[in-house]
């Protein structure tokens, strides 16, 4: 079985600070992670994936995320957050089955 | 390009009646997905379709749920006899053909079912 924590389900940060939304895992076999973002009613939209490779993964819109194998975290990061970025925040796995595993979600809220 | 599509956008239903949800994916893409957003349940799989292979129904939460996926492309999700606890937001996934390297979900903006 997999399964995604997303330990908080709010996170606030001041507008230009640096934020971190964590994520950890448990999967069997090689971990394909994922962060997708999901603004008021609107779909999941993709920000960024680890298959394999470097450990740190750029996506869109300045987040990255970085990937530790040993502690089974995928958190991701941006140096300087938006009140734009304020959304919903799902980090999802997949192994060896197709479908996505997906976390409880993070609100977060990034204030001016 | 177009994105993944659904519709209706919004359906409200009796508890009892059947309903129909319609998903195109985005063009080119062989597999596709239900997933379903709910308050107390969070993202759950639901059905999983791959070109002409047989369907993984392992997500489905009961018989009263089905999908069929015609000619490879558009999806529908029919709910029979729906109940109150089916209320959610479904929401619908394509990705490309698996092995190529960018088997990234991409997803509609999905349907919001309200069942009275």
């Amino acid at each position: 079985a997999q399964s995604v924590a997303q330990p908080e389900d709010q996170v606030n940060v001041a507008e230009g600070n640096p934020l971190t939304v964590k994520c950890t895992y448990s999967v069997s076999g090689n971990p394909y992670l994922f962060w997708y973002v999901q603004y008021p009613n609107r779909g999941l939209q993709f920000l960024l994936k680890y298959i394999t490779g470097d450990n740190l993964v750029k996506g869109s819109y300045g987040f990255e995320a970085e990937f530790n194998k040993s502690q089974t975290s995928f958190h991701l990061k941006k140096p300087s957050a938006l009140v734009s970025d304020s959304a919903l925040y799902f980090c999802a796995v997949r192994g060896s089955a197709r479908q996505l595993t997906f976390g409880s979600g993070t609100q977060l809220t990034v204030l001016p | 390009g177009a994105g993944v599509s659904q519709s209706p956008s919004n359906k409200v239903t009796e508890k009892g009646k059947d309903v129909e949800l319609r998903c195109d994916p985005i063009s080119g893409h062989t597999a596709l997905y239900w997933y379903r957003q709910s308050l107390g349940q969070g993202l759950e799989f639901l059905i999983y379709f791959q070109g002409n292979s047989a369907p993984d129904k392992s997500g489905l939460p009961s018989d009263r749920f089905s999908a069929e996926r015609t000619g490879g492309s558009v999806s529908t999700l029919t709910i029979q006899r729906t109940q109150q606890e089916d209320s959610a937001v479904y929401l619908c996934a394509s990705s490309p053909r698996p092995g190529t390297g960018t088997d990234t979900q991409y997803f509609g903006p999905g349907t919001r079912l309200t069942v009275l």
